[in-house]
């Protein structure tokens, strides 16, 4: 997973804009991803998975996209609305250890009127 | 549809105390269950896992143990806090293998609530 240290990066979003958050991982063999949602003092939210046999997954609002070749994941939230304000995180299931999630650090979502 | 329980919320325990978080799951069958950990401002770690009732895997040395007496709860315990235990506990669930889990059924890892502890 992303590795960033203690400081949790932010990303500011003007309502409505579109929103680009960014994963890099860490092991060739991961073979599925999620992506979560998390609001303060609450469990993660499922937001959207994608497999390794593919590059693109969509879903209602969000859309997940899988560069193996460099190892890099993202999740695109189109129109962002004040709700999606949380921290987002990318986790990594290893082949062979389903379940086994390895996690991002996470980026924190702004979003501004 | 499956449910998740975590309790309780949020704990308060000294030094030394005994710990016992409780996690239920409903609505399904032969889970897979897992306990995560959360730092402050972190992403979350595995801490145990479990295929079947008695099954216990664990992923990091700690203080802790897990125990899953029933074939869908899971109980985390300690038998003396430290303070490096304090964190937000998170247990998820999920249904099969690898081999058994196909996108378009959502088949996928789902957390709880979770559980904060404060070890003073």
């Amino acid at each position: 997973g992303e590795s960033v240290g203690l400081h949790l990066p932010t990303l500011s979003v003007q309502e409505g804009d579109n929103s680009i958050i960014n994963c890099a991982y860490s092991n060739s063999a991961s073979d599925y991803f999620i992506w979560y949602k998390q609001e303060s003092g609450k469990g993660p939210q499922f937001i959207i998975d994608i497999r390794s046999n593919m590059d693109k997954r969509q879903g209602q609002r969000v859309t997940v996209l899988l560069n193996k070749t460099v190892k890099h994941l993202s999740l695109q939230i189109a129109a962002t609305q004040p709700g999606d304000s949380a921290v987002y995180f990318c986790a990594e299931n290893i082949a062979d250890s389903w379940g086994k999630l390895q996690f991002g650090a996470g980026t924190q979502v702004v979003v501004t009127p | 549809s499956q449910t998740i329980h975590q309790w309780p919320a949020t704990l308060v325990q000294p030094v030394g105390s005994p710990l016992s978080l409780e996690c239920t799951v409903e609505g399904t069958s032969n889970p897979n269950l897992y306990w995560y950990r959360q730092a402050a401002g972190r992403g979350l770690q595995l801490l145990f896992y479990s295929v079947g009732i008695g099954q216990i895997s664990s992923e990091v040395p700690q203080n802790l143990s897990a125990s899953r007496p029933q074939d869908r709860q899971f109980i985390l315990s300690s038998k003396k806090l430290l303070l490096s235990d304090s964190g937000f506990y998170l247990c998820a669930w999920s249904t099969g293998g690898w081999a058994d889990s196909e996108l378009s059924s959502g088949n996928t890892i789902y957390f709880g609530e979770g559980s904060w502890l404060t070890v003073v």
